[in-house]
Formats: C-alpha cells, structure tokens, sequence
C-alpha cells in the first residue's frame, strides 16, 4: 500500500538557519513526490515536485528536496529560514502505477515549521 | 495564473441542514478533488471527478456526496450535516497529466452545531 510520513508535527528554526521537513513514503514503483505549503486560512500551494532524472528539485521560495531512493525520502530544505517561512508543510506521494482512485495523491499529516527571529 | 475560488470561507450550519459547497476552477482542467482538513489528520479524500457527470468515491465518502454538472464546477453536497463534518474543506483541481500538481482553493471552514 501506498503511504507517506512525515515524522515530526513540529520543527523550530532559528532565522538565518538551515532547515529540514523530512518526508518519507512507501510505494511499489517509483514516485511521485510533492510539496505543498499551507499559510493560515489558506489553501494548499505549490513548492516543488520529483518525477524523474536529478535527485535534487529547486522550487518557489528558494526551497529545495532531494530524493533518495535509498532511503525512501524526500526531504524539504532551505539552506537560510525566514520568519516568513512560518507554516504547515505537506509532503504527497503518487504511485503512476496505478490508475483511479489507487493513483491518486496521498498526503502526510503535515509538519508546522515555525522560525523564530 | 490558476484560480480555484471556493464560494465561502466560513460557514454555520445546523445539524441536519442540506449545505452545497461549491467549488470552481478557471483553467480547464479535467480533475476535480474535495479533501477535507482536520488537525493531526493531515488531508483526507472524499470525492474526485475525472469529467463532467463522472464521480468516485474517494477515501471518506460517507455523508457526503458531489454534482459535476459543467467542468469548470465541482459541488460538494452534505445531505443532513452532522456535528462530525465540521471541518475545514479544500477543493483542487488538476490537468489530465497526472505528474501535474494540484491546485488548491482557500478553502471552506465550515461549522456545525
């Protein structure tokens, strides 16, 4: 079956640090994987997304994942946080193996990052 | 640049109501999707369209159901609210691609007392 974790409800940073929201997923093929970011009383956006060829994705808002087959991760990161930056995180994965309802976007639980000044 | 405009941000509905959600996208696009959002659930299913008249059931359909009468439209319909679907309520739609991401509206908080 198909799943995605994202094992931390909560990240803090530092303004000006690294950050990591760390994703990982489960499916029979190779992924699909996505990155959505949630401001307050917001939709979903965007950031980024891995289908095939280089490992390392750039998106909006200077973001970035790298995945790894290996290890079944895709990993958010931004090599400076900004306070802006504040919000919930959604990492979804999609197996293209399957059609209907099975190939459909599968959602983790979310991670709330919070940057601090 | 995409829009997908749920029609209310905040709703207040009785239990028992019939409430109509309604969802429209700008872009053309074949895919149609209604999740909704709970704390510590992250998002969840509850119907998706590939065209017009064509509905599945997502993965929490129970009490719900939805109307794809044009493209551009995607309803979602609560026969008789319960206190258990006060939630926050995201439609999104998407090209036929299915590499393509999803575009989300600002969502629907809706109330039920």
């Amino acid at each position: 079956a198909q799943s995605v974790a994202q094992p931390e409800d909560q990240v803090n940073v530092a303004e000006g640090n690294p950050l990591t929201v760390k994703c990982t997923y489960s499916v029979s093929g190779n992924p699909y994987l996505f990155w959505y970011v949630q401001y307050p009383n917001r939709g979903l956006q965007f950031l980024l997304k891995y289908i095939t060829g280089d490992n390392l994705v750039k998106g909006s808002y200077g973001f970035e994942a790298e995945f790894n087959k290996s290890q079944t991760s895709f990993h958010l990161k931004k090599p400076s946080a900004l306070v802006s930056d504040s919000a919930l995180y959604f990492c979804a994965v999609r197996d293209p193996y399957y059609g209907g309802s099975q190939g459909n976007l599968i959602f983790g639980k979310g991670t709330k990052l919070s940057v601090k000044p | 640049d995409v829009k997908v405009t749920q029609s209310s941000r905040y709703l207040v509905k009785r239990t028992g109501e019939k409430v109509f959600l309604e969802c429209v996208q700008d872009m053309d696009h074949e895919n149609m999707f209604w999740y909704r959002q709970d704390p510590g659930l992250g998002l969840r299913l509850i119907y998706f369209s590939y065209d017009v008249k064509m509905k599945e059931k997502g993965d929490i359909p129970e009490g719900y159901s939805v109307s794809r009468e044009k493209k551009e439209r995607f309803s979602l319909i609560l026969e008789s609210a319960s206190t258990n679907q006060t939630s926050m309520y995201l439609c999104a739609s998407r090209p036929g691609q299915t590499n393509s991401p999803l575009h989300f509206g600002n969502g629907t908080r809706l109330t039920v007392t």
